[in-house]
């Protein structure tokens, strides 16, 4: 299997802020990652997919890039509903991997 | 709007046979090339792929849960439904259906059900 880590597991910003999270792979996995935000009792939402591409009604302070091992997601200037719990996902093989997430916390 | 929804037991006992079914409404799960996913997430844990099935009824599923899991399609119904057998307390999560979404190594799940609570416990 394909393993996925993600850093920071959690961090603290204020609104405005722009915020960083950064993924990776165990192997290439060249541009086959996947973004999802999940807040407390919800299911996930689709932010990005394809490393880079943003999902149909997304705003477009989500931004994700990386190729290969490496791949971040950023939030230029973080809204109050954007604290939550970010998730990378890969989809090179199966089974299909999730990273551990990165919590959102307000500062 | 694509929706889906879980349903199901959500107390199980140890050793018996998790059943759910997801139903999907707003869309034929017979059309374009999706296939429909499990995915679990364990009271403060991460996510688990646990398999998908097409409609034509081939199946993938998560080596680690592959000799417990059963995932089939009810095209008549436009449902599809999970089988996780010889349950522990292991298996206690938030149980998700989503829709893959693929175009060959590209693959995602954009559209997931609200999630049903399933307690292994005796």
């Amino acid at each position: 299997d394909i393993q996925m880590t993600q850093s920071p597991s959690s961090l603290s910003a204020s609104v405005g802020d722009r915020v960083t999270i950064t993924c990776r792979a165990s192997q290439t996995i060249f541009s086959y990652l996947n973004w999802y935000q999940q807040k407390p009792g919800k299911a996930p939402r689709l932010l990005i997919f394809a490393a880079s591409s943003l999902q149909s009604g997304v705003p477009s302070r989500f931004s994700g890039s990386g190729s290969g091992t490496d791949f971040t997601l950023t939030i230029s200037g973080l809204e109050p509903e954007d604290f939550a719990t970010y998730y990378c996902q890969q989809s090179y093989n199966s089974p299909r991997t999730f990273g551990p997430g990165t919590k959102v916390e307000i500062k | 709007q694509l929706q889906l929804q879980e349903s199901g037991s959500g107390l199980v006992k140890p050793s018996q046979t998790l059943s759910l079914t997801c139903a999907v409404s707003g869309g034929s799960i017979s059309s374009g090339t999706y296939s429909w996913s499990w995915i679990r997430q364990p009271p403060g844990k991460g996510l688990e792929w646990i398999g998908h099935i097409y409609e034509s009824g081939t199946t993938s599923y998560n080596p680690a849960l592959k000799s417990r899991v059963t995932i089939s399609v009810d095209r008549s119904k436009n449902q599809f439904s999970l089988k996780l057998s010889s349950v522990t307390a292991a298996d206690t999560a938030m149980y998700y259906c989503a829709r893959g979404n693929e175009d060959q190594l590209l693959y995602y799940f954009d559209y997931w059900g609200q999630g049903t609570l399933v307690t292994v416990s005796s």
